[in-house]
């Protein structure tokens, strides 16, 4: 049981826009730590695509977007393409837990 | 270019131990924060343990007294020693540059990873 909740699937049509939840508590997102986001392609390390709630990395497209409310976050990602198709983990930090804390994970598929 | 690459997984018996080791290139480890973040087969991602750039060290409940994370400046590597290993602990296992700060912590560099597997 991840101390962050994500939805295990989302899928769009290519051209679409997809977003992916991620849930937390008043111990890690809600305490206003920030949330990042991870892409992951089977078999490779995953890689920052979203730092900071909504700050995105040099070389990553503005194609992919994050928000924060209160305990929870979101991961946009608008004109969906094939290459897209990976799984997605948000990831903050819990100050009851003591450390670093992850989403289960998201797969999104392209239709 | 930052780089990392981690080395030293294979095959335990539970009980055993084994030493990971992240050898990483374009900065220093003495100067940031590092972590050990694993992936056991088919599942989501589990953050390990950390050496921030004063030596002092952090970890996950679970391995806390069975895992210690060192640093070599002179080597600028990393390492993971895990003792008294279970099977749960089976899993890749990345090596990556840390960013911290007030409300902050992320991972904005990985290594390619070194899988362990215990099982007898």
């Amino acid at each position: 049981q991840s101390v962050l909740t994500q939805p295990s699937s989302v899928s769009g049509a290519p051209g679409q826009r997809v977003t992916i939840s991620c849930t937390g508590s008043g111990s890690n997102i809600g305490a206003d730590f920030d949330v990042q986001w991870y892409q992951q392609f089977p078999g490779t390390a995953p890689k920052l695509l979203v730092h900071n709630d909504i700050n995105r990395p040099s070389g990553v497209p503005d194609r992919f977007s994050g928000s924060k409310s209160g305990s929870s976050a979101s991961l946009a990602i608008t004109g969906l393409q094939a290459g897209d198709e990976a799984d997605y983990y948000c990831q903050s930090y819990d100050n009851i837990l003591s450390g670093v804390v992850f989403g289960g994970g998201t797969k999104l598929t392209v239709l | 270019e930052v780089q990392l690459e981690e080395s030293g997984g294979g095959l335990i018996q539970p009980g055993g131990s084994l030493r990971l080791s992240c050898v990483v290139s374009g900065f220093a480890v003495s100067n940031n924060y590092l972590s050990w973040v694993r992936q056991a087969p088919g599942k989501g991602l589990e953050w390990v343990s950390a050496i921030f750039s004063g030596g002092s060290t952090e970890y996950k409940h679970s391995v806390r007294g069975r895992f210690t994370v060192s640093r070599d400046r002179s080597k600028n590597t990393v390492y993971l020693q895990m003792n008294n290993l279970r099977p749960e602990d089976t899993a890749v296992y990345y090596c990556t540059r840390d960013v911290v700060g007030a409300g902050i912590w992320y991972f904005d560099s990985w290594g390619q990873g070194t899988l362990v597997t215990v099982s007898s």
